[in-house]
């Protein structure tokens, strides 16, 4: 069980909006440890998008955002494209671990 | 520009060892903190080892600890992860991640690079 937790799998339609959310604890986000947010592909290495909360990786477009409050963070994009069809990740620090983490990973299907 | 090239992946039994290399090249390789982060088949990515530009500061996943060791050679711009016992449930994709400072292990630790990966299998 991962200590961020994300859905399993999200869906959209082109063009329109999801978001995907990462829930913590008080040992990780909620201790104000930053959320980073990857993106991985079929069958490639993840991808930064975001790092520090809300700030975009150089190239990432400005359709993919960050958010953060108290326990959990999201990652919204804007406009889906087929292309965003992957799986997305996110990261922190957990304090009582003393280890980096992951989410669970969820699925972004472009309907 | 920034790469990162893994080998040494392969077939190992139960109990047995193999030694993870990650080459870089397209940056000054000393400069930077980097870990290894794996991926079981079908499963989430999971951070196992970090090791500061220096090579002084390191850390472990517990899953890993007293079992896997991370070590780097700067002049030879190489990054390794000895490891030994190993279980099935090691069996994973091996990513090489690079930060984005020389040492950033807890707040502000993230990985702006990464290479593709080498497998590893440990089955009898």
């Amino acid at each position: 069980q991962s200590a961020l937790t994300q859905p399993p799998s999200v869906s959209g339609a082109p063009g329109q909006r999801v978001t995907i959310s990462c829930t913590g604890t008080s040992s990780n986000i909620g201790t104000h440890y930053d959320v980073q947010w990857y993106q991985q592909l079929p069958g490639t290495a993840p991808k930064l998008l975001i790092w520090g909360n809300t700030i975009r990786h150089s190239g990432v477009p400005d359709r993919f955002s960050g958010s953060r409050s108290d326990t959990s963070a999201s990652l919204a994009i804007t406009d889906l494209q087929a292309d965003d069809e992957a799986d997305y990740y996110c990261q922190s620090y957990d304090l009582s671990l003393r280890a980096l983490v992951f989410g669970g990973g969820t699925k972004l299907t472009v309907l | 520009q920034v790469q990162l090239l893994e080998s040494g992946g392969g077939l190992v039994e139960p109990g047995g060892s193999l030694r993870l290399s990650c080459a870089g090249s397209g940056f000054s390789f000393s400069d930077y903190y980097i870990s290894w982060v794996r991926q079981a088949p079908g499963k989430g990515l999971e951070w196992i080892a970090y090791i500061s530009g220096s090579g002084a500061s390191l850390h472990y996943a517990d899953s890993v600890e007293g079992r896997f060791t991370i070590s780097r050679d700067n002049a030879k711009g190489s990054l390794f992860l000895q490891m030994s016992s190993l279980r099935a449930e090691d069996t994973a994709v091996y990513f090489c991640a690079k930060g984005w400072a020389s040492h950033r292990f807890g707040a502000g630790s993230y990985y702006p690079d990464w290479g593709q990966g080498t497998l590893v299998t440990v089955s009898s």
